[in-house]
């Protein structure tokens, strides 16, 4: 079974500083990450993907993550936050094979405020 | 590329009435699309894997007469919430992906209330 926490249903940052927000996962065998971030009633947004390759992850609005094999880890992280960043957050993950496309598994979410 | 549809994005319905949500991916051919349902301010927990020409295959304590699932093609697949009920009101979204290495992509999802 594959399985993701995201241990803080909330974070707050002053826009400008540098965000994080924390994901571990589990999963048998090579690990296919994914982070979203999904505005109030719509839909997921794609903001990165970890399949392979380098373990520094870089995205879409300056959102990068990091893959750390050893500690099960792929945080989201932003070298400066906007107000425009408040969000809810999802890390997903799915096992890592090839063929048919599998289901992702999501967290628990985190919600981002990013105050002025 | 890779945009997901999914139609509408919000419906009223009496209870006891049916609803059906399309879920159309625009530019590419999805043989498997994803639906998920999510309650206020939680995750997506994720209903059932729809399979092109064949069976869904639904999750664990999810009833498979009260949401039916068809994807007759390669770019739609329907959810139709039967017999609604309130407890059925919900933010049901879908999913698809041209392959992992392009990533999942999600509809902008449908807000479901049962009165």
């Amino acid at each position: 079974a594959q399985s993701v926490a995201q241990p803080e249903d909330q974070v707050n940052v002053a826009e400008g500083n540098p965000l994080t927000v924390k994901c571990t996962y589990s999963v048998s065998g090579n690990p296919y990450l994914f982070w979203y971030v999904q505005y109030p009633n719509r839909g997921l947004q794609f903001l990165l993907k970890y399949i392979t390759g380098d373990n520094l992850v870089k995205g879409s609005y300056g959102f990068e993550a990091e893959f750390n094999k050893s500690q099960t880890s792929f945080h989201l992280k932003k070298p400066s936050a906007l107000v425009s960043d408040s969000a809810l957050y999802f890390c997903a993950v799915r096992q890592g094979t090839s063929g048919s496309a599998r289901q992702l598994t999501f967290g628990s979410g985190t919600q981002l405020t990013v105050l002025p | 590329g890779a945009v997901v549809s999914q139609h509408p994005s919000r419906v009223i319905c009496k209870s006891g009435t049916s609803v059906k949500i399309e879920c159309r991916s625009l530019d590419f051919q999805a043989t498997t699309m994803f639906w998920y349902r999510q309650f206020p301010k939680q995750s997506l927990m994720l209903m059932a894997t729809s399979n092109e020409g064949s069976k869904a295959t639904y999750e664990q304590g999810v009833e498979k007469d009260k949401f039916l699932i068809n994807h007759a093609s390669l770019t739609l697949s329907t959810l139709t919430v039967t017999s609604a009920h309130p407890e059925d009101s919900s933010f049901y979204i879908c999913s698809a992906t041209p392959g992992v290495n392009y990533g999942y992509t999600f509809g902008s999802g449908t807000r479901l209330t049962v009165v």
